[in-house]
């Protein structure tokens, strides 16, 4: 069976510093991966997925994930931070085998972007 | 390019009321059409999905129903309302038979039980 895990349910870094905020899944079978942010009272919002070939994945708001298949992870960075970043962040895995319509999602990261 | 509309945005209702929650996609056909539900604190929790007209699976026993009338519109319902049906619900459509397609989302409905 799949499931994720986000380690940290709360990061708070200052504006300016790396952001990092971790993944790990478990699938028997290559996965597809994704990253979701969410501000509040709004729905969620793709900010980057991996699916097959390059292991590290640009995606918006100059934010960027890595699949390690050796790590079992794929982790959120940016290098610098803006208030604005200030959110929930969720990564998901999908098999990529079968006729799997479902995410599996990770219970979320909140950040804090302190000035 | 595609869009997904969600309404109402917030909503009170008390115990023991109906409740209907639509969701309709523009732009795409056929597409697959997912009902979560958020709870304060807690992650997403996919209460039903739909990958065609009348087709639903339900995922967790509970007092909602879903359907789906038309191939783009996604309804979530209920006879009678319980407390703890209050939570934030979003609605999100996936291309079908595209098994790298991510989730595109709803704006959510703010839903309080009172």
């Amino acid at each position: 069976a799949q499931s994720v895990t986000q380690l940290g349910s709360h990061v708070s870094v200052s504006e300016g510093a790396l952001v990092l905020l971790r993944c790990n899944y478990s699938s028997s079978v290559p996965p597809y991966l994704f990253w979701y942010v969410q501000y509040p009272n709004q729905g969620l919002q793709l900010l980057l997925k991996y699916t097959t070939g390059a292991t590290l994945v640009k995606g918006i708001n100059g934010f960027e994930a890595e699949f390690k298949k050796s790590e079992t992870s794929f982790h959120l960075t940016k290098p610098s931070a803006h208030m604005s970043d200030a959110a929930e962040y969720f990564c998901a895995v999908r098999a990529n085998a079968g006729n799997n319509r479902k995410l599996i999602w990770g219970l979320g990261t909140s950040l804090a972007v302190n000035p | 390019s595609q869009t997904i509309h969600q309404w109402p945005a917030t909503l009170v209702q008390p115990v023991g009321s109906p409740l209907s929650l639509e969701c309709t996609v523009e732009g795409t056909s056929n597409p697959n059409l997912y009902w979560y539900r958020q709870a304060a604190g807690r992650g997403l929790q996919l209460l039903f999905y739909s990958v065609g007209i009348g087709q639903i699976s339900s995922e967790v026993p509970q007092n909602l129903s879903a359907s789906r009338p038309q191939d783009r519109q996604f309804i979530l319902s209920s006879k009678k309302l319980l407390l703890s049906d209050s939570g934030f619900y979003l609605c999100a459509w996936s291309e079908d038979r595209v098994y790298n397609s991510p989730l595109h989302f709803g704006n959510g409905t703010r839903l309080t039980v009172t």
